[in-house]
């Protein structure tokens, strides 16, 4: 079934450990992006791609850095994570013409301790 | 600046009742705009957009450019329309979207 798929859910993870969250996609669309959401707030656009080795940097500066080596992945990095990184991170995915609705994740939970 | 406002962060209304949850932009060029909603336990999903001019699940929203408003209606809320509603915007030729703050909507039976 084509679906959006994020790995893990939940995370707790100490201070300057090496992250990668997974995000990985079926539904054959070229554009992904991924979503900064600290409680109660809205989501904020960190990176986006539109297609294989393309990425952006979006609206809210982010430490964090992405990759898009195949269509279907793409995954976010921290290199040496902070209690400030703590929040949660959704990702999303849509077709190739613009403004189609964006399919997200179930999002992971980031606690950095 | 590029802005989406949500003014009420909680709507609590009784079964039946009618149902308006506010959204105003601030974007200088032509929007596109969305509503999307989250359910208890569900991921994030579009309820509708301003393109479309559907109604989902008996809500509507219209697009009112004078006053940049968006605001999503339905005139006899149901128990099972409990959810954290989004407005979002996405910027002319762009799929960039900036998000509100949400507004959560309880309807009690």
């Amino acid at each position: 079934e084509a679906d959006i798929y994020q790995t893990p859910r939940y995370l707790v993870i100490g201070t300057g450990k090496k992250i990668t969250l997974e995000c990985s996609q079926t539904m054959g669309h070229d554009k992904m992006y991924w979503y900064q959401q600290d409680p109660g707030m809205e989501l904020h656009l960190i990176h986006y791609s539109y297609g294989v080795n393309s990425t952006e940097k979006g609206d809210l500066s982010s430490e964090s850095t992405v990759s898009r080596i195949r269509t279907e992945h793409f995954p976010l990095t921290l290199e040496s994570a902070r209690p400030s990184h703590t929040s949660q991170y959704l990702c999303a995915s849509s077709e190739v013409s613009s403004n189609q609705p964006q399919h997200f994740g179930d999002g992971t939970r980031l606690s950095i301790l | 600046a590029q802005r989406v406002t949500q003014p009420e962060k909680l709507l609590s209304v009784f079964k039946g009742a009618p149902v308006e949850l506010k959204c105003n932009y601030s974007y200088s060029g032509s929007p596109e705009l969305f509503w999307y909603v989250q359910y208890s336990r569900q991921r994030l999903q579009l309820l509708l957009r301003h393109i479309s001019r559907e109604s989902i699940k008996g809500f509507t929203a219209d697009l009112n450019k004078g006053e940049t408003s968006f605001h999503l209606k339905k005139p006899f809320a149901q128990e099972e329309d409990s959810a954290m509603y989004y407005c979002a915007l996405s910027r002319y030729n762009t799929d960039k979207l900036i998000f509100g703050t949400g507004t959560r909507l309880q309807v009690f039976p």
